[in-house]
């Protein structure tokens, strides 16, 4: 499984447009990207995956470069409610008894400011 | 939306007590999954399931034992708790292999003394 690295923290102001990075330089062809967030209190939450290029739905945004060695979650128009750790996770969903195990690091951890 | 409840949600014992840990899910999912969280560690795979009579180690499954009577409840045990098992536990389910996407329940915070 590829590791990933991401920045320990961001700050933001409410109302900003946050992306958060996460590198993956020893991605396989067979990884896909895969997006949580976790808010204090709470279990995590998927917030979206992607396997190359660009994909959005109605939370977020993802962007993954050409080479698929770097990940760019994008939150546009963060509210306190975002604040949150956002966890980048690859895993290889071709590889036999995987069983959709997924491993979380660290995350990075986003504060929203008013 | 998916629905992984978890009992009890606050839970303090002593260190050799039994404790038993509940999960519930309503999503007709077949996998099912404990997790513990602790600072500087992030979530850690205890054990899962992929159906009823099912288990499956983790990576950290020492001291945990898990049962998974039904599609619906997975139990994870702590026959003889230790303060290392102090804990933030989360229960989570998914659908069939390759979605990857699980729906985590609110947790369980274990207090071990």
């Amino acid at each position: 499984l590829a590791k990933t690295t991401q920045p320990p923290s961001m700050e933001a102001y409410e109302g900003q447009e946050v992306n958060v990075s996460c590198s993956h330089t020893n991605i396989a062809t067979s990884e896909y990207i895969y997006w949580y967030r976790q808010v204090p209190h709470q279990g995590p939450q998927f917030i979206i995956q992607g396997y190359k290029d660009y994909v959005v739905n109605e939370v977020a945004s993802l962007f993954i470069s050409a080479d698929r060695k770097l990940s760019t979650l994008s939150l546009p128009w963060v509210s306190l409610r975002d604040a949150a750790v956002y966890y980048c996770i690859v895993t290889d969903i071709l590889l036999s008894g995987s069983f959709n195990k997924l491993t979380f690091g660290a995350g990075t951890r986003l504060a929203v400011c008013p | 939306e998916a629905a992984v409840t978890q009992s009890p949600r606050n839970k303090v014992t002593v260190t050799g007590g039994n404790v038993t840990l509940s999960c519930r899910q309503t999503n007709s999912h077949n996998y099912m999954y404990w997790y513990r969280q602790d600072t500087g560690h992030g979530l850690r795979l205890i054990h899962y399931s992929y159906g009823a009579g099912n288990l499956q180690i983790g990576d950290v499954p020492d001291g945990y034992k898990a049962t998974r009577t039904t599609q619906e409840d997975f139990f994870l045990l702590l026959e003889l708790a230790s303060p290392s098992q102090t804990s933030l536990y989360f229960c989570a389910s998914s659908a069939p292999l390759g979605t990857y996407e699980q729906y985590f329940g609110p947790g369980t915070r274990l207090t071990v003394l």
